[in-house]
C-alpha cells in the first residue's frame, strides 16, 4: 500500500532564506507524485508534479522538488522564501500503476511560518 | 480555464439534519474524489468515481452516500449530521491519471 511521510509538521524560515519542505513515499508501483498548497481557507492549489519524466521537477512560484527513488524522497526546495509562501503544503502520491482511478494519498501537511 | 466548481460554499446544519453538496468536475475529467478535511487535519479520502461508476471507497461513513450523474457533475449526501461532520469537504476531478484539480471546497458546519 502506498503512504506518505512528510517528516517535519512546522517550518519556520526568514524571508529571503531557503525553503526545505522534506516527503517520503512508500509506493508498490511507479507512483506520480504531487505538491500542494493550502492557504489559509483556500482550496489546494498544484505546486508542481513529478510522473516518471525528469527527476528534478520545476513548479510555479519558483519551487522545485527532485524525486530520489533511492532515496523514495520528493522533498519541496525554494532559494528564498516569500512572505507570500506562508501557507500549508501537502505531499501526495497518487498510485498509478494500481488502477485508472490513482487514488490520492495526502501527507500529514507542513506549516510554512515566513518571518520578516 | 474552467475548474472544478463547489457548491454551496458554506453550509450550517443542525445535528441529525442531511446535507447535500454539489461538485461540477473540469469537462472531460473522468474521475472525481471527495475528500474531508477536519481542523489541522489533512484531507482524508471518501470516494472517488470512474466514468460514472464508483471507483474507490475510502473512510466514508454509512451515513454518507455519493453519486456521479450522466452529466458527470457529483453529489455527496449526508445524513443524520453530527458534529463530527464539521470539516471542509473537498471535490477534486482527474483526467488520465495525472494531476487533479480540486476545488474550493464546501465549509459545512454542524450545530
Amino acid at each position: 500500500a502506498q503512504s506518505v511521510t512528510q517528516l517535519d509538521s512546522h517550518v519556520s524560515v526568514s524571508e529571503g532564506t531557503p525553503v526545505l519542505l522534506r516527503c517520503n513515499y512508500s509506493s508498490s508501483y511507479s507512483p506520480s507524485l504531487f505538491w500542494y498548497v493550502q492557504h489559509p481557507n483556500k482550496g489546494l492549489q498544484l505546486l508542481l508534479k513529478y510522473t516518471s519524466a525528469a527527476t528534478l521537477v520545476k513548479g510555479i512560484n519558483g519551487f522545485e522538488a527532485e524525486f530520489k527513488k533511492s532515496e523514495t524522497s520528493f522533498h519541496l526546495t525554494k532559494p528564498s522564501a516569500h512572505m507570500s509562501d506562508a501557507a500549508e503544503y501537502f505531499c501526495v502520491v497518487s498510485d498509478s500503476g494500481s488502477s485508472n482511478t490513482g487514488k490520492l494519498i495526502f501527507g500529514q501537511g507542513t506549516t510554512l511560518q515566513v518571518k520578516p | 480555464a474552467a475548474g472544478v466548481i463547489q457548491s454551496p460554499r458554506h453550509l450550517i446544519k443542525e445535528k441529525r439534519e442531511t446535507a447535500t453538496l454539489k461538485c461540477y468536475p473540469i469537462p472531460r475529467h473522468d474521475t472525481v474524489y471527495w475528500y474531508q478535511q477536519g481542523p489541522g487535519q489533512d484531507p482524508q479520502f471518501l470516494i472517488s468515481f470512474y466514468e460514472k461508476m464508483q471507483s474507490d471507497k475510502g473512510s466514508i461513513p454509512d451515513r454518507f452516500s455519493a453519486q456521479q450523474f450522466s452529466d458527470y457533475h457529483s453529489e455527496l449526501n449526508m445524513s443524520s449530521l453530527e458534529l463530527g461532520d464539521s470539516a471542509l469537504y473537498f471535490c477534486a476531478s482527474r483526467e488520465g491519471g495525472v494531476e487533479a484539480f480540486f476545488g474550493q471546497g464546501t465549509r459545512l458546519t454542524v450545530v
